[in-house]
């Protein structure tokens, strides 16, 4: 069974900074491309970035490029989220979301499992 | 970016109704679409791929249709469970977006 357990979300105050995990296990986790996720509180889905399966292609929503980096721990089966320069803006669930493909050349696909989000809190 | 537009945002049904969400591209996205279900408090599930094929251990009363610019998720016959947030996602061009949901409720 496929699982992805995301941790570090939490209170920032704006411009600060956290760093989401994600942990996944039941699956080739170096066979497939992976994704963050966001909802903002009563809103719908935003796609925030992607990596290929070999780090080989990252990819960025522009509201959070240059602030935001992604990357992967194929050893560790791990994903992270390093977010920096907070805004109110950013506060939402963020989910971890496994692609049905490496993600080869941002050759994403559709997100067949998902983690069970994480709260980021941004606020003064 | 390629827009994803959902209709209805809303939608009142009863348990045994057919119901039919629709997605707009502005765009063709050939087949490249998926439609998920997204309960208050849970993750994303995917219901459906490549426009119409059902995900492993989705209901058969779920079926997507369409290509190109216009596709459809029908319910045929709404059950309790159904209710829910469903949104479509396009994944022909990068970046995949999402539409802005449709919320099927209880009439």
């Amino acid at each position: 069974e496929v699982q992805l357990v995301a941790s570090g979300g939490g209170f920032v105050q704006p411009g600060g900074s956290l760093r989401l995990s994600c942990t996944a296990s039941g699956f080739t986790f170096d066979d497939y491309a992976m994704h963050w996720v966001r909802q903002a509180p009563g809103k719908g889905l935003e796609w925030v970035s992607g990596i290929s399966w070999n780090s080989g292609s990252i990819d960025y929503a522009d509201s959070v490029e240059g602030r935001f980096t992604i990357s992967r721990d194929n050893a560790k089966n791990s994903l992270y989220l390093q977010m920096n320069s907070l805004r109110t803006e950013d506060m939402a669930l963020y989910y971890c979301a496994k692609d049905h493909t490496g993600g080869t050349d941002s050759d994403y696909g559709y997100f067949d499992s998902w983690g069970q989000g994480m709260l980021v809190t941004v606020s003064s | 970016d390629l827009q994803m537009t959902q209709s209805p945002s809303t939608l009142s049904a009863s348990v045994g109704d057919r119901v039919t969400i629709t997605c707009r591209a502005s765009q063709s996205i050939r087949s490249w679409l998926a439609w998920y279900q997204q309960k208050p408090g849970k993750a994303p599930k995917l219901l459906i791929y490549q426009a119409s094929a059902l995900q492993s251990g989705v209901p058969s009363r779920f079926s997507g249709g369409g290509s190109g610019t216009e596709f459809t998720l029908t319910i045929s016959s709404l059950q309790p469970d159904d209710f829910a947030t469903y949104y479509c996602q396009q994944y022909n061009t990068y970046p995949g977006t999402f539409g802005q949901g449709t919320k099927v409720e209880i009439k």
